[in-house]
Parts: C-alpha cells; structure tokens; sequence
C-alpha cells in the first residue's frame, strides 16, 4: 500500500497562477521529497525536506512539513506551461531503504 | 548522458512469454532500486541492492520474478509467464545518498501483455 496521499488528484491553473498540492502520510518520516514525473517519463527529483525541518525554498518551489499532522505541501510559484506534470511525494521512514510513493498530483498549467 | 538508462523502452508481449529488462544505474551509485507503476498510481516499490546483494523485496514480487545486479553494476528484472496484470511501467532507480535516499530514475520500461 502506499504511504503517501496527494491533494487534489488532478489541478489545473492559468499561467503565472501559482499551484499549490498536498500529502499525507501515515508513519514517523526520516525525510519528505517531491518528484515531478513528465508524461512517459521517468520521475525526477524536486526538493527534500527533513523531519527538523519546517520549509524549505528552491527556485520556484516552496515545501512545508507539519510532521504534528503528518502532511506537507509543495507550492509552485509563478507557474508555466512548462510545469504540467504529474507531482509525487515520496517519504523515507525509519529504518526502511526505499521511498514510498504517494498517488500524485496531475498539474495541468493552461497557457 | 551519464543517467540511469533502461532497456527496451517498450515491450509488447504475449501472455505466458518471459521478458528481460535491463537497468544501468548511475556508475557511482552502489544503490539500485525497481519500481511498478501503473496508470494513475505512484510508483509501488519492488526490490533494492546494495551492490549485488538483493537486500529487500515487496511482497508485490511474486515467485515469477527475478532481478539481479551481478557484480554490482547493471541490473535484470526479468517477469516469468507474464500475466495481462503484468503490465505496467517498471521503472529503474539508482541512489548514492543512503541517509536521504534521494532516487535518480531512468525513463522506464513499459511493459504490455496481451
């Protein structure tokens, strides 16, 4: 089962709105990542967060992390077409060496 | 281009035929991972080595699957007797970084059974 939720499941914006998505999780976190994975593509890595940390900032991106609520949410500013994708959160637990992937986010960012 | 790189990029295949997938990870990376995800989902995790060792596998790993990584460098998933819910994208990832366990993935396979 996966260990991540994202909301919404699908989100679509005008350019130059911003896009904002959110995960949930179910068990204590090492650290929390974001990928963005591009139609037929495989999935590339975003932003890291670790469980000490609250926000973090890169370029256009902005994570937050509640592990009290165990969510975070990924805020892209200033979107672009360029940016339609789909968005997935993935946790690293305690203990485990993989990441456990959420169900996503489709972003659709209309020109 | 110094990425993970998978091979094929598309397979069509009957239902009870074997396939092979190849995976060269990132030539410093001593982690390697393999993924399934189907449409709509994230990906779902299937086994990891360090090096050539198979450290872990899913339960989503049925007896028709193999992987191996002889001498720690590329990497085999090869699915026995294929089944139609066997089709899937399998994708391949590689990681240097054991405490964050960032993931380089390569384009994937995508896997049809008819």
């Amino acid at each position: 089962s996966q260990q991540g939720e994202e909301d919404p499941q699908a989100l679509s914006i005008q350019e130059g709105e911003n896009a904002t998505m959110n995960c949930s999780y179910k068990t204590s976190i090492n650290n929390l990542q974001w990928y963005r994975q591009n139609s037929g593509r495989g999935l590339v890595h975003l932003i890291l967060i670790r469980s000490n940390e609250r926000e973090k900032h890169s370029g256009r991106l902005r994570v937050t992390l509640d592990t009290s609520k165990k969510s975070s949410s990924l805020l892209i500013t200033a979107s672009r077409a360029a940016d339609t994708a789909s968005y997935f959160c993935a946790t690293a637990l305690t203990g485990a060496n993989n990441l456990f992937f959420g169900t996503g986010t489709r972003l659709t960012v209309i020109p | 281009d110094t990425g993970v790189s998978q091979d094929p990029r598309h397979k069509i295949t009957k239902r009870g035929q074997n396939v092979t997938f190849r995976c060269d990870p990132i030539s410093e990376h001593n982690r390697l991972y393999w993924y399934r995800q189907t449409l709509g989902q994230g990906p779902e995790f299937l086994t990891y080595f360090q090096n050539e060792a198979q450290l872990e596998k899913s339960r989503l790993l049925s007896d028709r699957f193999s992987a191996e990584r002889p001498k720690g460098s590329f990497s085999t998933l090869e699915i026995q007797r294929t089944e139609q819910g066997d089709s899937a994208m399998y994708l391949c990832a590689s990681s240097l970084d054991i405490e964050s366990r960032t993931l380089h993935f390569g384009n994937g396979t995508r896997l049809t059974v008819t």
